[in-house]
């Protein structure tokens, strides 16, 4: 089956430890995306990447980094600068160069907890 | 940029009872709208889109949901709601470089 695959389910991380979530999709989408979820707040945008060995800051990028080595793989490292890295986080990939704005296809997302 | 309210942050209704879930966005040349939901601990599932054509929209579940520009409205309806629908509910629109803008969710519970 096609899907994406977040892991792992839940992390539990020391205050001041970098650590890196992992997101692999099998749908051979160009697109990738990492959400942060917050109660209340909805979705809101971290990292994007369009393409291998290209990507974009979101809307709340500090204190996070991203790679895309491979069509595949979009982990996202939450490191040490960020404030308030305690969330659940989203991975989230588009099939962008099909269907113009094609929807988004989301994994089942990683619960980090920092204490 | 775009974005998105959703005024309801809780909505109880009964089991078969209709429901309608707000979603109002900024104004765009051309919104492309989504629906997701999300049950507990899980990732996000498309109910249904809205691009251009038809401005209602027949979505999974039963769902569907109807775009007005004038009031920069994209509702969700659901003539009988089930138990099994309750969730949170997500209203999207699509921003430039095809990244979703959500807005904060309303959460539905249905009583029996």
């Amino acid at each position: 089956d096609g899907g994406i695959t977040q892991s792992p389910k839940y992390l539990f991380r020391k205050e001041g430890q970098n650590v890196t979530l992992s997101c692999e999709q099998n749908l051979n989408h160009d697109a990738m995306y990492w959400y942060r979820q917050d109660p209340g707040q909805g979705l809101r945008l971290i990292y994007y990447s369009q393409i291998v060995n290209d990507f974009q800051k979101g809307d709340i990028a500090e204190g996070y980094s991203v790679s895309r080595e491979k069509k595949e793989s979009f982990p996202l490292t939450v490191t040490s600068a960020q404030k308030n890295p305690t969330a659940f986080y989203l991975c989230a990939s588009s099939d962008s160069t099909g269907e113009n704005n094609s929807p988004l296809h989301f994994g089942n997302g990683t619960r980090l907890t920092v204490t | 940029a775009q974005s998105v309210t959703q005024p309801d942050i809780h909505i109880t209704v009964s089991e078969g009872a209709s429901l309608e879930l707000r979603c109002n966005y900024s104004y765009g040349a051309t919104p492309y709208l989504f629906w997701y939901v999300q049950s507990p601990g899980q990732g996000l599932q498309l109910l249904l889109k809205y691009f251009s054509g038809d401005t209602l929209v027949q979505g999974i579940k039963g769902f569907e949901a109807e775009f007005k520009r004038s009031q920069s409205s994209f509702n969700l309806r659901k003539p009988s709601v089930h138990w099994s629908d309750a969730a949170e509910y997500f209203c999207a629109v699509m921003d430039y470089g095809n990244k979703l803008v959500f807005g904060a969710g309303t959460i539905l519970r249905v009583k029996s």
